[in-house]
């Protein structure tokens, strides 16, 4: 079956412009996390929806934000873009949260310039 | 919150050499994965693997739930077996992965 699909693959953007990333997950799965992987912080998380509901949310600030849809695919946005956000942005889905692990997409890259 | 250490941070192993990493964590969890890395970015699911031994291939991990810690076997080192691996802790309460910083691991020919 299909893997979780993040589109577009590359972004560049210019500070202060926002930009919405979006990620199908595997057929089935309700729930979708999203990570942002940077070369100083690592891998952090963003946050976890399942069945529409934000569940948890990571230390970001508000200009992070994201959706779910009722075909679980989901969205985030980042407002006013910093170039800090430069970063490789992850998404994973799972059957119920955690339960039988996750599985990521291929990432979006975004730079911001 | 949970804390997720791994290591070496870095290995380097000539072709053909086995290895392994390891990841000790704070605190109980209910899932524990194992993910390797690819150049482009992908994070590929190797193990999901709460307790317990499991093989697959040349690679097999193993997870002690009881003393915190999993370890990742990768016997007959390849080229193509190089990148970062991380494993990432789960548990239920916070519902959300906790990544250690990786391991590089570099295999030359």
């Amino acid at each position: 079956k299909a893997g979780v699909t993040q589109t577009p693959r590359y972004l560049i953007k210019t500070r202060g412009q926002q930009v919405t990333l979006s990620c199908s997950p595997i057929s089935g799965h309700r729930s979708v996390s999203w990570y942002q992987q940077t070369p100083g912080q690592g891998l952090q998380f963003l946050f976890e929806y399942f069945s529409e509901t934000q569940r948890n949310k990571g230390n970001f600030p508000g200009r992070f934000s994201g959706r779910q849809f009722s075909n679980s695919r989901s969205e985030m946005n980042v407002s006013t873009l910093e170039l800090g956000d430069s970063a490789l942005y992850l998404c994973a889905s799972s059957p119920p949260a955690g339960a039988y692990g996750y599985t990521f997409g291929s990432g979006t890259r975004l730079t911001v310039v | 919150g949970i804390q997720v250490e791994q290591s070496p941070p870095d290995l380097i192993l000539q072709e053909g050499a086995n290895s392994t990493l390891r990841c000790n964590f704070s605190d109980s969890v209910n899932n524990l994965q194992w993910f390797h890395q690819n150049p482009w970015g992908q994070l590929i699911n190797l193990f999901y693997i709460p307790s317990g031994t499991k093989q697959n291939g040349r690679l097999s991990a193993t997870t002690v739930a009881t003393e915190r810690y999993s370890l990742l076997y990768i016997s007959s080192s390849q080229t193509t077996d190089s990148g970062v691996y991380f494993c990432a802790a789960y548990t239920g309460a916070n519902s959300k992965l906790t990544f250690g910083k990786g391991i590089t691991l570099s295999v030359r020919p």
